[in-house]
């Protein structure tokens, strides 16, 4: 079975600073991961995903993710915070790519972003 | 808007009661799942549905069930519901959502269940 640990509940970097958001999964066979973004009373949106092709990953909104097997992680970055990404991240795991077997979510980051 | 629409988007029923939450996929999208979110368990999946039939099962317990119709909307039926049901229920589709496909799968914007 796959699980994924999201270290920090709550993250709080100044308005410009960067951002970086930690993911690091268990899995036993290779996995497909994701990083999603929810805003308050909204549903989840798609940052960006890992398929097994670069392991540098490039997103919406200025995010991308690397992933790293030796260290089973796939952190979340950005060069300079902006006001309008605070809201709740979120980093899923698949084994089958999201299909057949649903998503494995971590616990959720609260990002702050300070002004 | 992620073409993924959900009704109701509030409901707040009584223990013991059943409800029928509602999905509508994507257009062109055949895979629905069903998501729960709580304080305490954060997000589960619950169950996928492909093109009406069942194709994947998480932590769904006996009490709820779930169904995909021809036209590929879907139904998540809840019932002899208990205070600890009360969550938001998110709905999410893709395009084929089989095995090996890093699909993407697109959110509805939640039911949220409170149950007193």
């Amino acid at each position: 079975a796959q699980s994924v640990t999201q270290l920090g509940s709550h993250v709080s970097v100044s308005e410009g600073a960067l951002v970086l958001l930690r993911c690091n999964y268990s899995s036993s066979v290779p996995p497909y991961l994701f990083w999603y973004v929810q805003y308050p009373n909204q549903g989840l949106q798609l940052l960006l995903k890992y398929t097994s092709a670069a392991t540098l990953v490039k997103g919406i909104n200025g995010f991308e993710a690397e992933f790293k097997k030796s260290e089973t992680s796939f952190h979340l970055t950005k060069p300079s915070a902006h006001m309008s990404d605070a809201a709740e991240y979120f980093c899923a795991v698949s084994t089958t790519g999201g299909g057949a077997d649903g998503l494995t979510f971590g616990k959720g980051t609260h990002l702050i972003i300070q002004p | 808007d992620s073409g993924v629409t959900q009704t109701p988007k509030h409901l707040i029923t009584a223990t013991g009661q059943r409800v029928t939450l509602r999905c509508s996929p994507r257009s062109g999208d055949l895979s629905v799942y069903w998501y729960q979110q709580s304080l305490d368990q954060g997000l589960q999946f619950l169950i996928q549905y492909y093109n009406g039939e069942e194709r994947a099962k998480g932590n769904i317990l006996e009490r709820f069930s779930a169904q995909q119709f021809p036209d590929l909307h879907s139904e998540l039926n809840l019932s002899s519901l208990e205070l600890g049901d009360s969550a938001l229920y998110f709905c999410a589709s893709s395009v084929e959502g089989g095995r090996g496909w890093a699909d993407t799968q697109y959110f509805g914007p939640g039911t949220r269940l409170t149950v007193l």
